[in-house]
Parts: structure tokens; C-alpha cells; sequence
């Protein structure tokens, strides 16, 4: 039972140009999205969030946008640099839920083409 | 300096036997957490411990228990070891159980495997 998705197992992207990945829900109780970035061998580092209120965050070359009537997310990174390589976790979580948790997607590999 | 520390890093171990991840956090978090990453690279919350308030998911097996000898530790005992335990456990902890918009920071995890 896949509350979060990610459908995109990994996505290839030329250094400079943008980088989207998706991430899509099914429990409508989710009123809290985040996104975590993992480097192998070291633990999800906590990226950038949304609340259900708004429909854009953005943070430096980071923007996330929820549409809750579709259940989807996404993150963007504009302009992609080598670093940038890595899994990308989609997690949601519900206000009541607290103790609950985030739930994540299976995460998508990013790669950063020079 | 690291934040949520786990150790040890690595843990290979024979079925049926017990063994004990240890978590320490210095961020001065009141809710920590246990996290595992199964071989299908699913992360699914184990336990969030709160202000000595235990929450545990319901698919937990009761061979694992966290035990919290203060807010800043939280290790994870596991006993009689099977061969579906093999998976990487990370540790992570946050501001408080409602503070969502910080996140949760996540330690290196511990990969256990168990032959």
C-alpha cells in the first residue's frame, strides 16, 4: 500500500539545465510534504517543505509545487550542478499524525550529467 | 560535530541472536525516531519516543524494543535475529512531534545483516 510515489526510479540531467522529480500521493490526510536528498552511505538530509495552505515554496535553486487537486509534487532545481546527484526522497505527513511520522516514496536517482 | 550519531555503522550477525543499535543526538530534539529502509528502499517509521511517550507502529515485532535512557538517546535492541531484520535502520530525530516544517535529521544508519 504506496501512500507516496515515486515513479521514476532515476532521471538523468545535463549540468545547467533543470531538474524535475515527481512525486504523487493517495492518502488525502497529508497536509505536509518534504523532500530529502541522500548521498550513499549517509543519512536523508531534509531539503525543502510545503504546506498544504500553499502551492510554491522556493529556497535558492529549490522550488517545490503541490497540486493538491491532482495529489502531485514536484521539486525543481534550477540551474542542476554535480552535487546535486543523488536519491530524492518524496515524505508526507498528516497534522493528526504526528507520532505517525513521515511516509515515504521509494526515492528517484538523480544524475547530473557534465 | 555530528548531529544524530549512530553506531555502529555496520552489523553483521548470526540469526537468532540479539544485538543493540545505539542513537545519541545533540541537538537538543524532544522527539526521536527509529526509521528502517527495507530492500525494496522503502523508509517506514518503527517508533517516535516523546517526552518518555513511546509510540510504536503497529507492524513492529515485538523482539524489537527502543529504550531511551534520556532525551537524547534512543537505542534500538533487537531480539532473536531473523534473516528478513537485514536492512539499513536510521536513526532521526525533530524539534518536537508537530514542529512538520523543520524536518526530521536523519543519522548515517546502521546496515544489519544477518546471516
Amino acid at each position: 500500500d504506496q501512500q507516496v510515489k515515486q515513479n521514476s526510479p532515476s532521471l538523468s540531467v545535463q549540468e545547467g539545465r533543470i531538474s524535475i522529480l515527481n512525486c504523487d500521493y493517495t492518502n488525502s490526510m497529508f497536509d505536509y510534504f518534504l523532500w530529502y536528498k541522500k548521498y550513499p552511505a549517509e543519512g536523508p538530509t531534509f531539503l525543502i517543505s510545503i504546506s498544504s495552505i500553499k502551492d510554491k515554496n522556493e529556497d535558492g535553486r529549490f522550488t517545490v509545487f503541490l497540486n493538491k487537486s491532482a495529489k502531485h509534487l514536484s521539486l525543481h532545481i534550477v540551474p542542476s550542478q554535480p552535487g546535486d546527484s543523488a536519491v530524492y526522497f518524496c515524505a508526507a505527513s498528516a497534522e493528526a499524525g504526528g507520532a505517525d511520522g513521515l511516509t515515504f516514496g521509494k526515492g528517484t536517482h538523480l544524475i547530473i550529467q557534465p | 560535530d555530528t548531529a544524530v550519531s549512530q553506531t555502529p555503522k555496520y552489523l553483521v550477525t548470526q540469526m537468532g541472536n540479539d544485538k543493540s543499535i545505539k542513537c545519541e543526538q545533540n541537538l537538543g530534539h524532544d522527539t526521536m525516531y527509529w526509521y528502517k529502509q527495507d530492500s525494496k528502499k522503502f523508509l517506514k517509521i518503527m517508533f517516535s519516543y516523546n517526552n518518555k511517550e513511546l509510540i510504536i507502529n503497529e507492524t513492529v515485532p515485538n523482539r524489537f524494543s527502543p529504550k531511551s535512557p534520556d532525551k537524547a538517546h534512543l537505542n534500538l535492541h533487537i531480539n532473536s535475529l531473523e534473516l528478513g531484520d537485514s536492512a539499513v535502520y536510521f536513526c532521526a530525530s525533530s524539534r518536537s512531534l508537530t514542529s512538520r516544517n523543520y524536518g526530521y535529521t536523519f543519522g548515517s544508519g546502521t546496515r544489519l545483516t544477518v546471516v
